[in-house]
């Protein structure tokens, strides 16, 4: 399966500034998918990346809020805009299934986000 | 009604026992069926996966739909303490592309 390298690991922001969250896959993939977990919670998803166009945006999450750029087939970004606590998650990014492999979506190890 | 519906647990059990995690699902068009563990701080990992009804089995691990009754399980046998983790049952929606999660099952094994 696909090997996902997602930085940083962690990090703990001042409120109003923004973060970035880089995602790097070892084989190209298609789709990527970019996931918030809140303490305690199960996995809510943002948006949907595909190379060369836009980001989908579940219902409740905004391109103003989270842009989202796939610059080419191996990595993406997600950025936190403007954050308050509110925003304190696990961010996380996922790829689709390639052929031939186990079938099932790969997550990193995930953006452990303090904002304070 | 949500789409993706998983008991949240705890679920504390001994070494071991047999373990039962369980989720309803609502659309009967879904067909991909996953299990992953997430270990405290870490990504979730792709325990299982199925498609369609029936079992699946992976050593202590096994999978089981049961697509008449919209529902899935994960049973462990002779479960460790190592396999204390949160469980999260996940379908992928195919027509929207992309996988719904459970609310996860947090299950911790007593030495």
């Amino acid at each position: 399966s696909a090997v996902i390298s997602q930085k940083p690991s962690r990090d703990i922001c001042q409120r109003g500034t923004s973060l970035t969250i880089q995602c790097q896959v070892d084989s190209q993939v298609t789709m990527m998918f970019w996931y918030r977990q809140q303490p305690g919670q199960s996995l809510t998803l943002i948006a949907t990346a595909n190379q060369g166009s836009e980001a989908t945006y579940e219902s409740g999450f905004v391109i103003d809020k989270f842009p989202i750029s796939r610059p080419n087939l191996t990595f993406s970004t997600l950025t936190v805009s403007n954050m308050s606590p509110e925003d304190s998650s696990i961010y996380l990014c996922s790829v689709e299934p390639t052929t031939g492999e186990n079938y099932g979506y790969t997550f990193g190890s995930g953006t452990r986000l303090t904002v304070v | 009604q949500k789409e993706v519906e998983q008991d949240p647990g705890p679920l504390s059990v001994p070494e071991g026992a047999i373990v039962s995690l369980n989720c309803t699902y609502s659309n009967s068009a879904f067909q991909y069926f996953m299990w992953y563990r997430q270990y405290s701080r870490k990504g979730p990992e792709l325990l299982m996966y199925t498609y369609s009804s029936g079992n699946k089995e992976d050593g202590r691990f096994t999978a089981q739909v049961d697509k008449s009754s919209k529902y899935i399980s994960l049973f462990i046998r002779d479960s460790q303490p190592s396999d204390s983790a949160t469980y999260l049952c996940a379908i992928e929606d195919s027509s929207a592309s992309k996988i719904i999660f459970g609310s996860g099952t947090r299950l911790s094994i007593r030495p």
